[in-house]
């Protein structure tokens, strides 16, 4: 599976827009990008996952870019209970099902 | 959807002993995955069972750790003779078979402490 780098730490205030992005340089043509986020004590949760086009839920949007060597989640009106460590994973698909989680992005949401 | 239940949620033991945890997946996951987590890093892979068919496992179960699901339902993640180094999260996740997509369903995971 490509490796993925994402920064270790970001703020962002209550209200706005979280930006957070993940290179993956080395991504293969069948190899999906998953994000999931751990709030403290808690175990991981899945939040969003896309190919080559971008996707929109209830909780987020992933941003892909074109050439797929990096992408971008968006939290479009983050709050204190976003606060959490993000993962991004990529995953080639039809394989041994395990993700492999990196150290992730740690978000603090502020007042 | 009860979600994925760890039991139980913290385990103290001394050096030697034997531990196991249980973990009972969300109830029509055919899928079931142990990760294990240490302070300050991403969830490490530990072994992966499809039904009853424990499928991969890491490098990282010596052969101190077993892991088992009867019956493709439950599943037990059992240390033998712990270490001051087993002291982590043990977290379980189930997830269904959605043709090539992964998403994964964690517990709150189980909290080790060996002293």
């Amino acid at each position: 599976d490509a490796k993925t780098t994402q920064p270790p730490s970001m703020d962002c205030a209550e209200g706005r827009a979280a930006n957070l992005p993940c290179n993956h340089s080395t991504i293969s043509g069948n190899e999906y990008v998953y994000w999931y986020r751990q709030i403290h004590s808690q175990g991981p949760q899945y939040i969003i996952h896309g190919l080559k086009n971008n996707e929109t839920n209830e909780m987020a949007s992933l941003i892909i870019t074109e050439d797929r060597k990096s992408s971008t989640l968006i939290l479009p009106h983050a709050t204190l209970r976003d606060t959490a460590v993000y993962y991004c994973i990529v995953r080639v698909t039809g394989t041994a099902s395990k993700l492999t989680f990196g150290t992730g992005t740690r978000l603090q949401v502020t007042l | 959807d009860t979600g994925v239940s760890q039991n139980p949620r913290h385990k103290i033991t001394k050096r030697g002993q034997n531990v196991t945890f249980r973990c009972d997946p969300i109830s029509e996951h055919n899928r079931l995955y142990w990760y294990r987590q240490t302070l300050g890093q991403g969830p490490e892979f530990l072994t992966y069972f499809q039904n009853e068919a424990q499928l991969e496992k890491s490098r990282l179960l010596s052969d101190r750790f077993s892991a088992e699901r009867p019956k493709g339902s439950f599943s037990t993640l059992e240390i033998q003779r712990t270490e001051q180094g087993d002291s982590a999260m043990y977290l379980c996740a189930s997830s269904p078979q959605q043709g090539q997509i992964e998403k994964l369903f964690f517990g709150s995971g189980t909290q080790l402490s060996v002293l």
